[in-house]
Parts: C-alpha cells; sequence; structure tokens
C-alpha cells in the first residue's frame, strides 16, 4: 500500500485562485519532505524541500510567494499554488525519504493541476 | 550540461529482446543512484538501486561506473508489461533527487 498519501489526485481550478494540494506520510515521521513538478514529456523538477517546523528551502527560479510550503506536523506538508495562471498548470508529486531503511524515498501519487 | 542526461527515446521493440538505456551524470559528488520508472501519468516508482559493483533483478541489470560518471540499465526478455518512462535518478545528498528527463519504452508484441 501507498507510504506517502497525495490528495486530491486532480483538481480544475480558475485563473486567479489558489490551490492546496495535501503529502502525507503514513505510518512514519517525516521531517523533510520533497516537492516536484513535471511538465508534459519533461523530467520532474525539484522546486522545495519541505523541514518540519522550519521554512521550506527553494530552488533556483521557484517563486517562494506563489508556492506556499507548509509543513506543520511530522506528518503532513502542503504545497498552496497561490494566484494560478494557466501555465501552473502541471503535475505536482511529494516524496518522502524514510530514515532508516537507507533512506528509501517514496512518492506520493501526484496532482494533476489544470488552471482554466 | 545536464545534471542527469538520459538516452533520448522512444525505444521500440520487440517482445523477448534485449534493451539497454544509458545515463550520464556531472556531479561528481553524486551519492547514490537508482533507477525510476514511471507509467503514463503516474507517479515514479523505484525499480532498483545501482551500486559500483552491479547488480541484477531479475531480468533487470544495472551498472554504475563512477569514474565515468555513467549508469545503465539492461532489460532482458522484454514484456509487454515493460512499456513505461525509466527515469535515471541521482541522489545528490539528502534525499534530493536529480532525475534525467527519461526514456520511453515500448514494446510490441
Amino acid at each position: 500500500g501507498a507510504v506517502v498519501s497525495q490528495h486530491p489526485s486532480r483538481v480544475i481550478c480558475k485563473s486567479g485562485t489558489s490551490v492546496k494540494i495535501e503529502c502525507r506520510s503514513l505510518d512514519f515521521q517525516a521531517t523533510t519532505m520533497f516537492w516536484y513538478r513535471q511538465f508534459p514529456k519533461q523530467s520532474l523538477m525539484l522546486m522545495a524541500t519541505s523541514n518540519e517546523g522550519s521554512k521550506a528551502t527553494y530552488e533556483q527560479g521557484v517563486e517562494k510567494d506563489k508556492f506556499l510550503i507548509n509543513h506543520a506536523s511530522l506528518t503532513l506538508s502542503t504545497l498552496t499554488v497561490t494566484s494560478a495562471h494557466p501555465e501552473d498548470s502541471s503535475f505536482y508529486i511529494c516524496s518522502a525519504p524514510i530514515q532508516g531503511l537507507g533512506n528509501t524515498i517514496y512518492f506520493g501519487e501526484g496532482s494533476w493541476l489544470t488552471v482554466v | 550540461r545536464k545534471e542527469v542526461e538520459q538516452d533520448p527515446g522512444p525505444f521500440n521493440v520487440p517482445e523477448g529482446a534485449t534493451v539497454a538505456f544509458n545515463c550520464t551524470y556531472s556531479n561528481s559528488a553524486s551519492q547514490s543512484f537508482f533507477w525510476y520508472r514511471q507509467d503514463c501519468r503516474k507517479e515514479p516508482k523505484l525499480l532498483m538501486s545501482v551500486y559500483s559493483s552491479g547488480n541484477e533483478d531479475g531480468r533487470f541489470t544495472a551498472q554504475l561506473n563512477r569514474a565515468s560518471q555513467y549508469i545503465s540499465l539492461l532489460i532482458r526478455d522484454s514484456k509487454l508489461s515493460d512499456s513505461a518512462t525509466y527515469l535515471c535518478v541521482v541522489n545528490r545528498g539528502y534525499s534530493t533527487l536529480t532525475f534525467g528527463k527519461g526514456t520511453m519504452l515500448l514494446v510490441s508484441p
């Protein structure tokens, strides 16, 4: 079964609105989670590292004020796409390492965002 | 130079064929290496880790050459169910993964 759960799996929103995506670790604590974005026929690109209890670390070129990340507990990280635009339409996916198991990294099921 | 580069695809092969994927990485300090499989519109799933000594898992064999910064994946006796995109992935540290663009494999009857 899934060890990292992501919700929603699909969302359609209007341009200018905000969308929140949740990433939950199931049965383990994740002090760190990672958010990726994948455009069609492109590789997954790391957007940011989400750190429990502290600020997220964003990759170069990713707007931290547009992609808000909150890691309020050891099992939940959220990504909020603010003032979404059609060019933000993409596949967003989170991952979390399980410490002590060779740091095996598990991915959530991903969230398809379509901004119309 | 991209951090992780893979063969451009797609690879079209008949069932039963042997197919090899190549990957190079630019950061010599990279710590660990993986092959992931991604089906259309799904999340990536770990296929296998890659070790310098080479490792095999059934029909799949992975090799790592640190000196050349080169990683390979060999699939023997291809099945229809092997059709997917294969991602070369490098861990640059602290569980931060860098993905290649992926190579699509299409296995036909």
